[in-house]
């Protein structure tokens, strides 16, 4: 069965440090991987996303994502963080089966708060 | 471009009744929508799957009958919770897809509280 998972439910980082916000999956075959950021009562927000060629993934408001898949990871990173960026993360996966039909589905992870710190 | 939207964003009903939920795909042609509830703290879940003009197709334990989702065109999608009871309140969001393409668009959420 496919999966996501995002090990942490909180991460506090100290404005202007890195920030890391970790995901693994598993699935079958190649997935699309997928970040997504929501403020508090608003829907998602749409930050990155990876289908196929350079692992190095750069998105909005200057995060990126490494896609390894040795490691079946797909971790989120940001070289400086901003107070702003404060917001509850997901990393889904896009379900390859029926072979990316109109019918295939996003499953997300169990979601990640952020939290930075002036 | 690619925006969805969704009315009303908050709604509180009584105990009892049915509400209707719009999601509207604003500049493109949206051939499947999803439905999803999220719960305080908790991840997004996969509620229903329509493609338009056909039934939508339910994920497992979401009650079709208590749950109504009518995709009559190519840019509007209703989810219609029928007879709601204080356990239905929750966030409810939707989402839109152009054919296979891998970019899906969410809408901003309606809170539903029922009393």
């Amino acid at each position: 069965a496919q999966s996501v998972a995002q090990p942490e439910d909180q991460v506090n980082v100290a404005e202007g440090n890195p920030l890391t916000v970790k995901c693994t999956y598993s699935v079958s075959g190649n997935p699309y991987l997928f970040w997504y950021v929501q403020y508090p009562n608003r829907g998602l927000q749409f930050l990155l996303k990876y289908i196929t060629g350079d692992n190095l993934v750069k998105g909005s408001y200057g995060f990126e994502a490494e896609f390894n898949k040795s490691q079946t990871s797909f971790h989120l990173k940001k070289p400086s963080a901003l107070v702003s960026d404060s917001a509850l993360y997901f990393c889904a996966v896009r379900d390859p089966s029926p072979g990316y039909s109109s019918a295939s589905k996003i499953i997300f992870g169990s979601g990640t708060r952020l939290s930075i710190r002036p | 471009g690619a925006v969805v939207s969704q009315h009303p964003s908050w709604v509180i009903c009584k105990s009892g009744t049915s509400v209707k939920i719009e999601c509207r795909s604003l500049d493109f042609q949206a051939t499947t929508m999803f439905w999803y509830r999220q719960f305080p703290k908790q991840s997004l879940m996969l509620m229903a799957t329509s493609n338009e003009g056909s039934k939508a197709t339910y994920e497992q334990g979401v009650e079709k009958d208590k749950f109504l989702i009518n995709h009559a065109s190519l840019t509007l999608s209703t989810l219609t919770v029928t007879s709601a009871h204080p356990e239905d309140s929750s966030f409810y969001i939707c989402s839109a897809r152009v054919g296979s393409s891998a970019e899906q668009f969410f809408g901003p959420g309606t809170r539903l509280t029922v009393l």
